[in-house]
């Protein structure tokens, strides 16, 4: 059971707006900021999201991140079929003293 | 830009161990936070440690403190990951992964990851 939990799945159809949520605590996202991955089977996982809203160049802005208390979001507007993927958030935890993952959402584009 | 190149796929008896590379380039090595990263099949990702040579000592999450080493050598601008007794449920796809170069750790230095390598496969079987 991972420390930070996610929907296993999602779901949309092309050009909706999606949201995958990641739940945590205080020693989590309540006290660390959050990063969110894409990652397609066969590849490396790939940085979408850092500091809880923060886009690396080269990401789409399609793609935002927001938090609040101890949740965190990862929204994607203008669902494209190339967006279905597995997505992570991850965080650090103040308890743990180690980095932790979400469990990752299966996201369908129908 | 830098680029994460891991060594090749490895097939390994229960109980022994494996060790796994992770050569840097196109960055300044030591000031990189270099991680860990495993995904077993059907499963998610999952931190194991992770290393910043300028600092020297490594971090182990607390499921392998004991059963895993993360090493780096300056010299080559490598990271090692050596995880030892190896079971059945250590097959998985192992990861290296960095940030951006630091200078002092921050809250984003274990999870902020935007360098990856291509991944090395580890089965386990007898």
């Amino acid at each position: 059971q991972s420390v930070l939990t996610q929907p296993p799945s999602a779901s949309g159809t092309p050009g909706q707006r999606v949201t995958i949520s990641c739940s945590g605590s205080s020693s989590t996202i309540g006290s660390n900021p959050v990063s969110w991955y894409q990652h397609l089977p066969g590849t490396a996982p790939k940085l979408l999201i850092y500091s809880n809203n923060q886009r690396p160049s080269g990401v789409p802005d399609r793609f935002s991140g927001s938090k609040s208390g101890t949740s965190a979001s990862l929204a994607i507007s203008g669902l494209r079929s190339e967006d279905e993927a597995d997505y992570y958030c991850a965080a650090w935890d103040d308890s743990l003293i180690g980095g932790v993952f979400g469990g990752g959402t299966k996201l369908t584009v129908l | 830009q830098v680029q994460l190149v891991q060594s090749g796929a490895e097939v390994k008896k229960p109980g022994s161990s494996v060790k796994v590379s992770c050569k840097s380039s196109g960055g300044r090595f030591t000031n990189l936070a270099v991680s860990w990263v495993r995904q077993a099949p059907g499963h998610g990702l999952e931190w194991m440690g992770g290393i910043i040579p300028i600092f020297g000592t490594a971090k182990y999450a607390q499921k392998f403190q004991g059963r895993v080493t993360i090493t780096a050598d300056e010299s080559t601008e490598t990271s090692y990951m050596e995880l030892s007794s190896l079971r059945s449920d250590d097959a998985a796809v192992y990861y290296c992964a960095s940030g951006p170069e630091i200078v002092e750790v921050l809250a984003t230095t274990w999870s902020r990851f935007d360098y990856w390598g291509q991944g090395t496969l580890v089965t386990v079987s007898s």
